[in-house]
């Protein structure tokens, strides 16, 4: 049963339009929710984060969008650049226990 | 470089052989933690510790499967008698809870093994 969903395996964009990356959970006790972009043969980085008290939190090009009533989270970005292309992973965690728990990715690739 | 390290970045072995990889975390991180990714996966979580005590255990790591951090700093993963199915990447985290507003994790390169 997996808790956090990214539904889009992938997403391809033009450079310079908007990247929405989207993800859902299932579990209401998620307070914390992170984005990390992960380059083949690297490890994951994290990019942004936002607390369940938020709706929005922004970061340079990155936004993250959080609608808890419907359980959804999106990441976009603006704009979009080659180097962005890579596959993003949705996290959640329950803020008392130590483990954040990944959806599956969606490998965005940015086009020139 | 002051980030996560971890070594060996490739490990090759065949079925039923020991194996061991080990974690360097960010030097101020008090939290270490594993996470194991296949294919076409998200990382999964394996177990963490904070400082020398481990916290918590996922039902993902068998008996074959030992972590220990004995001085609070680095940590290693063993597995033990290993099966193709052990064949992942083995990621390690850190994070200080203390020093961030929130538990932002960070990478290492991630371990990757194959069993043959």
């Amino acid at each position: 049963d997996q808790q956090v969903k990214q539904n889009s395996p992938s997403l391809s964009v033009q450079e310079g339009r908007i990247s929405i990356l989207n993800c859902d959970y299932t579990n209401s006790m998620f307070d914390y929710f992170l984005w990390y972009k992960k380059y083949p043969a690297e490890g994951p980085t994290f990019l942004i984060s936002i607390s369940s008290i938020k709706d929005k939190n922004e970061d340079g090009r990155f936004t993250v969008f959080l609608n808890k009533s419907a359980k959804h989270l999106s990441l976009h970005i603006v704009p979009s650049q080659p180097g962005d292309s890579a596959v993003y992973f949705c996290a959640a965690s329950v803020r008392s226990q130590g483990n954040l728990i990944f959806g599956k990715g969606t490998k965005l690739s940015v086009k020139p | 470089d002051t980030g996560v390290s971890q070594d060996p970045r490739h490990k090759i072995t065949k079925r039923g052989q020991n194996v061991t990889f080990r974690c360097d975390p960010i030097s101020e991180h008090n939290r270490l933690y594993w996470y194991r990714q296949t294919l076409g996966q998200g990382p999964e979580f394996l177990t963490y510790f904070q400082n020398e005590a481990q916290l918590e255990k996922s039902r993902l790591l068998s008996d074959r499967f030992s972590a220990e951090r004995p001085k609070g700093s680095f940590s290693t993963l063993e597995i033990q008698r290993t099966e193709q199915g052990d064949s992942a990447m083995y990621l390690c985290a850190s994070s200080s809870p203390g020093l961030a507003v929130h538990n932002e994790q960070f990478f290492g390169p991630g371990t990757r093994l194959t069993v043959l």
